[in-house]
């Protein structure tokens, strides 16, 4: 148990549903991140929030729109997407101060897209 | 640019082997290292970390020196068991700027 949980586990869509991935830090961290881990590819950093504000966007297609209401809640809203985006999305949260930062990671939402 | 480089996997040894995973990394200011664990179906977990050169980060068995004049930062354990069967990623920080290796695929039989 790390201090992020991540809602669903699990989740297949087709390519025309409208679905949102949930995260959420219980560990008082300020920053928050969007993860995407494909099969044989590196880890994809799609989207940093520091303090609510968006920071990052790492050339991620709108088809993936990001949401921060607040400092321990982060969304992922998915619509129209592609097979390709069949990944594992992992959110993490840090305590970003500009110093030294360590993540931690949630399980995961493994997303097929049929 | 920062970057992280380890060695390719996938690594497979016998139950109570000797583990080295190795890691070097490429900075512009003075890093964090980390080493993350990845089990089947899971999302990445701390194992260790060092802050500055010369620290050892331990856990689990697992060891890693940073290593300044090296550049690296190589992952060892000295019996390592079937439940250590995941995927190691190598990472640093550096302000604020996180990177992550490839990940190294670890497979331990009995």
């Amino acid at each position: 148990e790390t201090g992020v949980t991540q809602t669903p586990r699990h989740l297949v869509m087709g390519m025309t549903n409208k679905k949102s991935l949930k995260c959420e830090q219980h560990l008082g961290h300020n920053a928050m991140y969007w993860y995407k881990q494909s099969a044989k590819k590196p880890l994809e950093l799609m989207f940093v929030y520091n303090f609510k504000e968006q920071t990052e966007n790492n050339s991620v297609p709108s088809r993936f729109s990001p949401e921060c209401p607040n400092s321990s809640h982060l969304f992922l809203h998915l619509h129209t997407l592609q097979p390709e985006d069949s990944a594992l999305y992992l959110c993490a949260s840090s305590v970003r101060l500009g110093g030294e930062e360590t993540q931690y990671f949630g399980p995961g939402t493994r997303l097929l897209v049929l | 640019g920062n970057s992280v480089t380890q060695m390719e996997g996938p690594v497979t040894l016998s139950e109570e082997a000797f583990l080295t995973i190795n890691c070097t990394y490429t900075a512009t200011g003075y890093p964090s290292l980390f080493w993350y664990v990845q089990y089947p179906g899971e999302g990445l977990q701390l194992l260790l970390k060092a802050t500055k050169a010369d620290d050892k980060g331990s856990n689990k068995g697992f060891e890693a020196t940073y290593r300044k004049e090296t550049t690296s930062f190589h992952l060892e354990k000295g019996s390592v068991q079937v439940s250590d069967s995941a995927v190691y990623f190598c990472a640093l920080s550096d302000r604020s700027d996180m990177r992550f290796g490839a990940g190294t695929r670890l497979t331990v039989k009995p």
